[in-house]
């Protein structure tokens, strides 16, 4: 199974802040790799598909990056509407496997 | 507008079975594959299992492979999930996926629309 880590667990920022998120994954995944935020009590929403391409109706704000075993999510200037915890999952093969998540918090 | 509802959830002994529902509306139910993912309270979200649109393929995580069945009613849009030999380590809620590729026979592995999920709880 490909094994994906997200970096750092948990983060402190503010509003305005540039933030960046890491995954890693224990194999190539080449670019299939997908970012998703989920809010308290909420599902998950596609952010980022295919490691860099936006989701339709998703702030210009988040982006992503990397290839192979390395990505970044960045969301250049957070908003209040941005504390959320981020999951990156990798859609290369079965089975499918999520990183642990990154708690944005204030 | 996509919807997809899930029920079934609730409380179950270790040992135990349930089967889980999702209602789908708002798109062409039989040209998009399905997946289960769950999450345990306060933990990372797990795939559970995938379903073709045409409901010959599925793929199932090896944690539920062999105690769980998913299936679809493509008349009725509804996606299933038959949970059998249920252990504490279910216990999570489940979350009904739309996968993002238009195929009856293909998926791009991962997800575009999810419902709200239900609650499974696998206690003595």
């Amino acid at each position: 199974d490909i094994q994906m880590t997200q970096s750092p667990s948990s983060l402190s920022a503010s509003v305005g802040d540039r933030v960046t998120l890491t995954c890693r994954a224990s194999q190539s995944v080449f670019n299939y790799l997908n970012w998703y935020q989920q809010k308290s009590g909420t599902p998950p929403r596609l952010l980022i598909y295919g490691a860099f391409n936006l989701q339709s109706g998703v702030p210009s704000r988040f982006s992503g990056s990397g290839s192979g075993t390395d990505f970044t999510l960045t969301i250049s200037s957070l908003q209040p509407e941005d504390f959320a915890t981020y999951h990156c999952q990798q859609s290369y093969r079965t089975p499918l496997t999520f990183g642990g998540g990154t708690k944005v918090e204030i | 507008e996509v919807q997809l509802v899930e029920s079934g959830g609730g409380v179950v002994q270790p040992g135990g079975s349930l089967r889980l529902s999702c209602g789908a509306s708002g798109f062409s139910f039989d040209d998009y594959a399905m997946h289960w993912v769950r999450q345990a309270p306060g933990k990372g979200l797990e795939w559970v299992s995938l379903l073709s649109g045409d409901g010959e393929r599925t793929y199932y995580a090896d944690s539920v492979k062999g105690r769980f069945t998913i299936s679809r009613d493509n008349s009725k849009n509804s996606l299933y999930l038959q949970m059998d030999s249920l252990t504490i380590e279910d216990t999570a809620f489940y979350y009904c996926a739309k996968d993002i590729k238009k195929s009856r026979s293909w998926y791009d592995f991962y997800f575009d629309y999810w419902g709200q999920g239900t609650l499974l709880t696998v206690s003595s």
